[in-house]
């Protein structure tokens, strides 16, 4: 059962375009998500997040939209860059019972390809 | 601030043997979450550790375990490897479990 998906496990994008990464999940306990980039041989690394009592979160280039009833999140970089290529992770925390204590549940990860 | 380390980087077993993995979190974080990642399934939580408390563990079998000590240094421990072992494991350390910060991994592989 996934309860985080990332549907599309690749994206190209041009430089200086935008990049559109998007996330959905099943589970309504889930309060809190997370991005994060990896590239190989690495571990991966903390982007940006967003909390359930908010809509949106920015940070430079990156942006994070939550949409709770549609249980989507969309990370969005602008302008996309050739060292944004990388393999991106949405990742939420949050259960019922308070039995979350360190626990992400990660998607399967989309590859961006960012062209010069 | 130092980022989180995990030693050692590769490992090579044989099936049978048990392996011992380390992960110093950042300094000041007193919370510790492993990860095994695999092409099939992806990034999977195994447990977290707080203040030397297991708080919470995934669904792997009991081959697998771990230990918080005082310093908040980790230590994760696999019995009886199986093939099906191989993977990049890793560790996370977060202040207070929620926004983690990852270390660079070990890449185990079962022979």
């Amino acid at each position: 059962d996934q309860q985080v998906k990332q549907n599309s496990p690749s994206l190209s994008v041009q430089e200086g375009r935008i990049s559109i990464l998007n996330c959905d999940y099943t589970n309504s306990m889930f309060d809190y998500f997370l991005w994060y980039k990896k590239y190989p041989a690495e571990g991966p690394t903390f982007l940006i997040s967003i909390s359930s009592i908010k809509d949106k979160n920015e940070d430079g280039r990156f942006t994070v939209f939550l949409n709770k009833s549609a249980k989507h999140l969309s990370l969005h970089i602008v302008p996309s860059q050739p060292g944004d290529s990388a393999v991106y992770f949405c990742a939420a925390n949050g259960e019922a019972g308070g039995t979350s204590y360190g626990k992400l549940t990660f998607g399967q990860g989309t590859i961006l390809t960012v062209h010069p | 601030k130092a980022g989180v380390t995990q030693t050692p980087r590769y490992l090579i077993k044989t099936r049978g043997q048990q392996v011992t993995l380390s992960c110093s979190p950042i300094s000041g974080h007193r919370s510790v979450s492993w990860y095994q990642q695999t092409p099939g399934q992806g990034l999977q939580f195994l447990f977290e550790y707080f203040s030397e408390t297991q708080r919470n563990k995934g669904n792997f079998p009991g081959r697998f375990s771990g230990r918080q000590f005082s310093n908040s240094r980790s230590e994760m421990n696999v019995s009886t490897l199986e093939l099906g072992d191989s993977a990049l494991y890793l560790c996370a350390s977060s202040y207070r479990g929620n926004i983690q910060y990852f270390g660079a991994g070990t890449r185990l592989s079962v022979l």
